[in-house]
Parts: C-alpha cells; structure tokens; sequence
C-alpha cells in the first residue's frame, strides 16, 4: 500500500522569502511518481511539480522545485521569492505502479503567505 | 484552466435523493478518474475509466456508479444520497492512463451539497 504523510498542517512565510513544504512517501513499488498540486481557497486542484521516481536531477518548474531524496523516501516542495497568490493548500501525491494509477494524496499543507 | 470541465459547479439536494454530476476530459485525453474531497476522509479516490472501460476502483459506494461514453466524457451518478456523501467531486483526466509518470488534470470540482 501506498503512503504519503505531510506533518505540517500549517506554515507561513514573509512575502519574498522561501518556504519547504515537507512530504514523505512509502511505497513498495520500484517505480512511481510524485506529484504536488495546489489548491487555493476558490477549490480547484492545480498541477505544480512531478518527480520521477528514477530521475536522477531534481524537478524544477519555475519558482517551484522539488527536494528529491529517495533513501529518505521524501519529496519536499520548495517554493522561492513566496507571493501572496501562493497562499494556498498544498497537496503531495504519488502514483505507483502495478495495474492500478490512482493518485494517492497527503492530508495537506495550508500555506500563508504575508506581506 | 486545466482544460478538463465539470458541471455543474455547485449542486444543493435533500437526502435521497439522485444525481449526476458529469466531467469532459481535456482534449486527446483517454482516461479519466473520479476522486472525492471530503473534510473527514481528505482526497480519496473512487474510480478510473480509459477509453470506455472501466479500469481501477477504489473507495466507491455501491450507491455511486459511473460510466465513461464514446466521446470520452464521464458520469458519475451518486443516488439515495446521505448527509456524508456532501463534497467536492473532482474528475481528472490522463492521456493514457498508464504508468505512475503521466500527470492527472484535475477539473475545477463539483460542491455537493446534501441537506
């Protein structure tokens, strides 16, 4: 089974400054996919960020990056020069292998941003 | 815009009660996933079809039911409706459905409100 886990319910950062979003993943599976999304208070879920399980470099997309350590099965989010519009819910999710590609999701980040 | 579509937005029902609640994937996408976002379960999914057949199921009530139709779109049909089946129900598409790399797109939701 699949597990993902985001032990910060909440974080705030200043306006311009950087911000580590924390997730851990578990999983047997060989080969698997993580993935952050973003979710502001108006619902929607927007894709950030992927990260293959056998990339070698860390994902970059944009402000966004993502702080790949397999041994330490973690895939932290780092968000640089924070904006007011990142204020938001943070969701980490992996997707396994095997027959079946549901996304698994963590509990969430609420991220404030202020100014 | 992710390019996948829900409607309606917004759905307020009594106990009971039977609804729909339909998704168009985006463009060129095969696969679409239904998931449900409540405050006490967080993000769980409920099923995934591609090309027509269903493919994955995961935490979906025998009361909920979905199909995807020849021009991809998908429904999702939520019937003898209860106070806990109120969330917001997200569709995602893919493009093939397959192997843990492929990013889902999420749509902008479905509130579904039971009184």
């Amino acid at each position: 089974a699949q597990k993902i886990t985001q032990t910060q319910p909440g974080m705030f950062v200043q306006e311009k400054e950087a911000v580590t979003l924390d997730c851990t993943y578990d999983t047997s599976d060989p080969s698997y996919g993580l993935f952050w999304y973003k979710q502001p208070s108006s619902g929607e879920m927007i894709f950030l960020i992927y990260q293959g399980s056998y990339d070698q470099q860390n994902a970059t997309e944009g402000r966004y990056s993502l702080n790949f350590q397999k041994a330490r099965k973690s895939a932290n989010l780092v968000i640089s020069a924070s904006q007011l519009g990142d204020s938001a819910m943070y969701f980490c999710a992996m997707r396994g292998g095997g027959s079946n590609y549901k996304l698994t999701f963590g509990k969430g980040t609420l991220l404030t941003v202020n100014p | 815009d992710s390019g996948v579509t829900q409607t309606p937005k917004h759905l307020i029902t009594a106990t009971g009660q039977r609804v729909t609640l339909r998704c168009s994937p985006r463009s060129g996408d095969l696969s679409v996933y239904w998931y449900q976002q409540s405050l006490d379960q967080g993000l769980q999914f409920l099923i995934q079809y591609y090309n027509g057949e269903e493919r994955a199921k995961g935490n979906i009530l025998e009361r909920f039911s979905a199909q995807q139709f020849p021009d991809l779109h998908s429904e999702l049909n939520l019937s003898s409706l209860e106070l806990g089946d109120s969330a917001l129900y997200f569709c995602a598409s893919s493009l093939t459905g397959t192997g843990p790399q492929e990013t889902q797109y999420f749509g902008p939701g479905t509130r579904l409100l039971v009184l």
